[in-house]
């Protein structure tokens, strides 16, 4: 099964404040991989399919970027709403894998 | 609008069974594959199981392999997961969620989840 890690667990930050997470797999995924946040007590919502594609309706702040075992999805500016946990997901093959999941707090 | 809505969690004795459902509306069913997701109190996303479109391909996690069997029925526009043997582990609340495609893609629309407890 692929692996997936994401650092940091947890990060601290402001609002309007430039914020990368990293996500990385055990083996190339290529861009077999999408991004979600999840609020308390709601079901996640896709940010980002296909490593770099932003899904509609998500705000253009969100971007996605890289391929084979490393990715990051950088948030241009927070927004209070985006305080939130971050999962990543890849897609290349049965088993599908999450990530342990990114949670952004306030600072 | 796309919906998806599960229904038939609840408490169950470890050893026990129980099926879920998922019924789907506001899409063409049959065009897509269609998973479930669980997610135990306070933790992380774990999929569980996929099934493609025809219903002929079934896919599911180690942790739940020989356990739990997916299924769909299109006349009925509904998603099913045969949870048996059931384990304290496997208390989570679970998502019924629906690829992009009819590929293995990600998870475009999900339900709000229904709560299995697995207790004595």
């Amino acid at each position: 099964d692929i692996q997936m890690t994401q650092s940091p667990s947890t990060l601290s930050a402001s609002v309007g404040d430039r914020v990368t997470i990293t996500c990385r797999a055990s083996q190339s995924i290529t861009t077999w991989l999408a991004w979600y946040q999840q609020k308390p007590g709601k079901a996640p919502k896709v940010l980002i399919y296909h490593a770099s594609s932003l899904e509609s309706g998500v705000p253009s702040r969100f971007s996605g970027s890289g391929s084979g075992t490393e990715f990051t999805l950088t948030i241009s500016s927070l927004q209070p709403d985006d305080f939130a946990t971050y999962y990543c997901q890849q897609y290349d093959s049965y088993s599908l894998t999450f990530g342990p999941g990114t949670k952004v707090d306030i600072k | 609008e796309v919906q998806l809505l599960e229904s038939g969690g609840g408490l169950v004795q470890p050893g026990g069974s129980l099926r879920l459902s998922c019924a789907a509306s506001g899409f063409t069913f049959s065009r897509y594959a269609m998973n479930w997701v669980r997610q135990p109190p306070g933790k992380g996303l774990e999929w569980v199981s996929s099934i493609s479109t025809s219903g002929s391909s079934t896919y599911y996690a180690d942790s739940v392999n020989g356990r739990f069997t997916i299924s769909r029925d299109h006349s009925k526009n509904t998603l099913y997961l045969q949870m048996s043997s059931l384990r304290a582990e496997d208390t989570a609340l679970y998502y019924c969620a629906k690829f992009r495609s009819a590929n293995p893609d990600a998870f475009e629309i999900w339900g709000q989840g229904t709560m299995v407890i697995v207790s004595s």
